[in-house]
């Protein structure tokens, strides 16, 4: 039974470029979350989806980033315009359903902007 | 601020010794959760102790929770190298929303 799946697993961009990252959830999961990691830094939680429905994005910024979860096919964080501080891991979970306790992590994407 | 701080930021053990991190959080939890990380990888689930709970045991693992004090130890006995990790406590504000602390690194010597 795969687990979360993200892709690519690291990412090289110019400044102004676009990223584009993909995950695919545990088989059976509905809920996907994002969580970006900056360096030497814990994890921070960007946005929580469900199929077609973005349920809490209070932690993604205001601008350049967006997240899709379409009926068919993997979870998508976009972020345009890509600046240096957005070198990061990025990391997607996926659960169950909402009352899950535990949610599972993928091997994260690693983004360098240079 | 951060929901969860880890103590210390870092610590270095011989192989055999036990490894003690602690965590604090400020808010009340449904539960509290302990994540291990090898560098350059992805989080692996440790441990997950719900408020009611007040001691947790997994192989070499041992995890307290102490609400009245808002604070979590983990305790790995018997370290060995492969424990080489940063460690991280995640607490629930809402499910899936996890308030991740700094994380302690833990670096076992053999």
């Amino acid at each position: 039974n795969a687990g979360v799946m993200q892709n690519p697993r690291h990412l090289v961009r110019r400044r102004g470029q676009e990223a584009r990252l993909r995950c695919s959830p545990m088989k059976g999961h509905s809920h996907v979350y994002w969580y970006r990691q900056l360096p030497e830094e814990g994890l921070k939680f960007m946005v929580y989806l469900q199929k077609e429905n973005i349920i809490d994005e209070s932690g993604m910024p205001k601008e350049r980033f967006s997240a899709e979860f379409p009926k068919e096919g993997p979870s998508i964080l976009r972020i345009q315009q890509v600046v240096r501080g957005d070198s990061a891991a990025y990391f997607c979970a996926s659960s169950q359903d909402l009352n899950s306790d535990t949610i599972y992590f993928g091997e994260g994407s690693w983004l360098t902007v240079v | 601020s951060q929901q969860g701080e880890e103590d210390p930021q870092a610590l270095s053990i011989q192989e055999g010794e036990n490894a003690t991190m602690n965590c604090s959080y400020k808010t009340s939890i449904n539960n509290l959760q302990w994540y291990r990380q090898n560098s350059g990888r992805g989080l692996v689930h440790l441990i997950l102790i719900r408020s009611n709970e007040r001691e947790k045991h997994s192989g070499r693992l041992r995890v307290t929770l102490d609400t009245s004090k808002k604070s979590s130890s983990l305790l790995i006995t018997a370290s060995r190298a492969a424990d080489t990790a940063s460690y991280f406590c995640a607490t629930d504000e809402q499910a899936g929303k996890l308030i991740f602390g700094q994380g302690t690194t833990l670096q076992v010597k053999p």
